[in-house]
């Protein structure tokens, strides 16, 4: 199984630029999230989803875009980049919480605004 | 909204030595507590899941206790090694809106031969 899997691991953007991160997991878990990690910082959760064609906020979603059309696909669109947004993006899916819960994270997307 | 402390953020000790990294969070109604481990410029990799019903789980070396009623866990390392060394990660969720997790800002070990 590949696990969680996040494209592209690095990517350079001039500001206002628009793009979307891919995540993709092949454990036919419901829960998928993104997450930002930004130095002395630790994660904050952007947004999340509990199932296809359900999502949530997290603490920092302004700037950013979801959708759940699939259960394996969760991608992230930054809609105008900002130099504020220069981050590691990590995307992670879990099983039900009332089953497990257990997070599964991807290797991360290093973005870096211009 | 739940706060996540970790303490200490750095620990240096000798190959050999028993450890133990802390995390209290201030919302008692959680429903898990998890533990991470994460390698420089890598993802954070799942060491420990705790159930709100459960008070400890053990993996290997690793041991880690959960008391809601006063916001706090141990993760408890033993006879550390230098492959230890990485970032711990501690992340709670809160009950009453499962789904959404909240980090504290890691331990860094450093394990030296």
């Amino acid at each position: 199984n590949a696990g969680v899997t996040q494209t592209p691991k690095f990517q350079v953007l001039k500001t206002g630029q628009s793009m979307t991160l891919q995540c993709a997991q092949d454990m036919n878990h419901e829960y998928m999230s993104w997450y930002r990690q930004d130095p002395g910082m630790g994660l904050r959760l952007i947004h999340y989803s509990v199932g296809a064609g359900i999502t949530d906020q997290g603490e920092v979603p302004n700037g950013y875009n979801v959708s759940r059309s699939t259960t394996e696909d969760f991608p992230l669109r930054l809609l105008s980049a900002a130099p504020s947004q220069t981050s590691v993006y990590f995307c992670a899916s879990s099983p039900p919480f009332r089953v497990s819960g257990e997070l599964f994270f991807g290797e991360g997307s290093r973005l870096t605004v211009l | 909204k739940q706060e996540v402390t970790q303490i200490p953020a750095a620990l240096s000790v000798p190959e050999g030595e028993n450890l133990v990294l802390n995390c209290s969070f201030t919302d008692s109604a959680i429903y898990n507590l998890q533990w991470f481990r994460q390698d420089p410029g890598k993802g954070l990799t799942s060491l420990l899941l705790i159930q709100s019903s459960q008070r400890e789980q053990t993996s290997g070396r690793l041991n880690a206790s959960l008391d809601k009623s006063s916001g706090r866990s141990t993760l408890y390392i033993a006879a550390s090694q230098p492959g230890d060394s990485a970032t711990y990660l501690c992340a709670v969720d809160r009950g009453s809106t499962l789904g959404r997790l909240y980090f504290g800002r890691g331990t860094q070990l450093t394990v030296w031969p």
